[in-house]
Formats: C-alpha cells, structure tokens, sequence
C-alpha cells in the first residue's frame, strides 16, 4: 500500500493558485518526500521533493508540516497545461537499506477556464 | 540532453511472440528503473538497476519477465512469451547519486492481441 493518502480530485480555476494536499504520517526520519505529476499519454514528471524545510523552483513550491506528517504542493499560478495527475511519494534514496518507492493513485487536478 | 529515450513507442504483438523493449537513459545516470502502469494497478515499479546490477527485481511478475543492462547506456526488458494481460504502457526512467528526482522516457505502450 502506497504511504502516502491523497485526494482523489481536484478543480482550480485558471490563473489561481493550486494547493494539492498530502498526508503521509508514517514517514520516517530518512525518507523524503517527492511530488511527480503526469498529464495524460505523457510520463511521469518530477516536480519537487524536500526532507524537512520548504522548498521552491520554477515550477512549484513544497510546503511541510513541523512533524512531516503532511505536506502541501503550490502550484502557484495554475495554467490549463497543469491539468494532470500528480503523485506524492515519500521514499528514502534508492541506496538507502529501507528504498521502498510506492506510487499511489494521486490527484487529478483539473484547471478549468 | 535528449532526455531518457525509450523504443518503441507502440507495439502492438500476438500473443506468445517475444517482446523486447528499449531504453537508453541519461548519460551519467547510474540508476534505472523499469515501470509498468495500467488503468488497474497504477504505476508499479518492476525492477531497478544501480551501476547496471539488478538491485531489486521483487516487482517482476513472473519468470515470462526478464531485464537487462549490460552497460551504462542501455537496458531492455524482455516478455517470452507475452499474454494479453501484459498489455501496458512500460516506463524506463533514470536517475543518478546527485539527483533525487527520476526522470522517466515517453513510455512503450504495448499490446498483445
């Protein structure tokens, strides 16, 4: 079972800011947490990851809470091509002794006109 | 960079026939990871390679399934023989010890008639 609880839907109007939440309360003190999105026939894409600060680039900001336990993706200006899929995943590096990369079904997040 | 480069895109196979699918992933990347993804089962991660040595294989279906990497730039993954239930899209991604996030090809969407 994936780490990770997501919701199954989401709408955000264009030009809006979209807030994608994350729970993943059984993290370990080892294991990052990832953000991938998908938009439809195309492969998964990487977005974010951090470990405990907040982070930010060009396409998204990660927001984590004090304990880990939850994290939210902002996507701050949304675009009609940011209607897509998109995966939390918590997962220690793959040369970690715990590597366990689990996907989840993720959010499909829909910017609407 | 052209990125993780995956062949065929489509193929399309009767059933019992060999199938032999491509990936050459980003230069200087020393992980690679087979995924399969299906409307039923979501992305599940097959096998992963570290420096071209199978590191886990515990997501390869049965033993019809096999993959190789025998050098830095290139991996296959092989169905002998195929059934229509292997019918997916089959993902190749790559990543290396100074980044985190993988970086996944377009996919081989395959079908078995």
């Amino acid at each position: 079972d994936a780490k990770t609880t997501q919701p199954t839907s989401m709408d955000c109007a264009e030009g809006r800011a979209a807030n994608l939440p994350c729970n993943h309360s059984t993290i370990s003190g080892n294991e990052y947490v990832y953000w991938y999105r998908q938009i439809h026939s195309q492969g998964p894409q990487y977005i974010i990851h951090g470990l405990k600060n907040n982070e930010t680039n060009e396409m998204a900001s990660l927001i984590i809470t004090e304990d880990r336990k939850s994290s939210t993706l902002i996507l701050p200006h949304a675009t009609l091509r940011d209607t897509a899929v998109y995966y939390c995943i918590v997962s220690a590096r793959p040369m970690d002794s715990n590597y366990q990369l689990i996907w989840g079904a993720g959010t499909k997040l829909i910017i609407k006109p | 960079d052209a990125g993780v480069i995956q062949s065929p895109r489509h193929e399309v196979t009767e059933m019992g026939q060999e199938v032999t699918l491509r990936c050459k992933p980003i230069s200087g990347h020393n992980s690679l990871f087979w995924y399969r993804q299906t409307m039923m089962r979501g992305l599940e991660l097959l096998i992963y390679f570290n420096n071209n040595v199978p590191i886990d294989d515990s997501g390869m279906p049965e033993d019809r399934f096999s993959a190789k990497m025998p050098n830095a730039s290139f991996s296959t993954l092989k169905i002998q023989p195929s059934e229509p239930r292997d019918s997916a899209v089959y993902f190749c991604a790559s990543s290396g010890d100074r980044t985190h996030g993988y970086t996944f090809g377009s996919g081989t969407r395959l079908t078995v008639v």
